[in-house]
């Protein structure tokens, strides 16, 4: 098993390009999740699935799309980007242990993206 | 909403010295509590969880209720523990995700 997977692992971007980043999960995981992680900040909850099709935001949603059009992929959109989303940008994924219990969430290796 | 404080940004001990690492939590509810570590050049990884009260790696972490708090405490420190470690809240234990705190770098002196 690959486990999490991110693609790609580094970008550059100039301010107002597109980009989308790409998470795979070959564990066959329900829960899907995107956070940034910034020096001295932690990780922050941007988006999240609790299933394909669906979607939810997390803390910082601003400038960011996401999409679950199937159960293994999870993609992050930046539209227009600016020079405040260069990050770390790191999936995680998860699973309910079927008892009301859900497991860890297993991370991907990260996709360090800079705005110019 | 929830918060998780990790006081230390950065914390230095000897090696075969006792560690550790806090973290304080605010939280109306039944939270879940984890602690991750990222080694260098690697994903960040799960280290240990409060529900299943193991001990990993030689590092243990009780839940106090009473004080909010998950420190995360090894007797005697290695220096392949030098990382970053988060402590992260998950609220009511559901799939919801994460709240992290800001992390401290551990370094283990030779």
């Amino acid at each position: 098993n690959a486990g999490v997977t991110q693609t790609p692992k580094f970008r550059v971007l100039k301010t107002g390009q597109s980009m989308t980043l790409l998470c795979a999960q070959d564990m066959n995981h329900e829960y899907m999740y995107w956070y940034r992680q910034d020096p001295g900040m932690g990780l922050r909850l941007i988006h999240y699935s609790v299933g394909e099709g669906t979607t939810a935001k997390g803390e910082v949603p601003d400038g960011y799309n996401v999409s679950r059009l199937k159960k293994q992929n999870f993609l992050l959109g930046l539209e227009s980007a600016a020079p405040s989303q260069t990050s770390v940008y790191f999936c995680a994924s998860s699973f309910s242990l079927g008892t009301g219990e859900f497991d860890t969430q297993y991370f991907g290796p990260g996709t360090r993206l800079t705005v110019l | 909403a929830q918060r998780v404080t990790q006081p230390e940004k950065l914390l230095s001990v000897f090696k075969g010295a006792p560690v550790e690492l806090k973290c304080n939590y605010s939280y109306s509810g039944s939270p879940e509590l984890f602690w991750y570590v990222q080694y260098s050049r690697q994903r960040l990884q799960l280290l240990l969880r409060h529900i299943s009260r193991e001990s990993i790696k030689g590092f243990t972490a009780d839940l106090n209720k009473g004080e909010t708090s998950f420190h995360l405490k090894k007797p005697f420190a290695q220096e392949e523990d030098s990382a970053m470690y988060y402590c992260a809240l998950r609220p009511g234990g559901g799939a919801d995700g994460l709240t992290f705190g800001k992390g401290t770098h551990l370094i283990i002196q030779p």
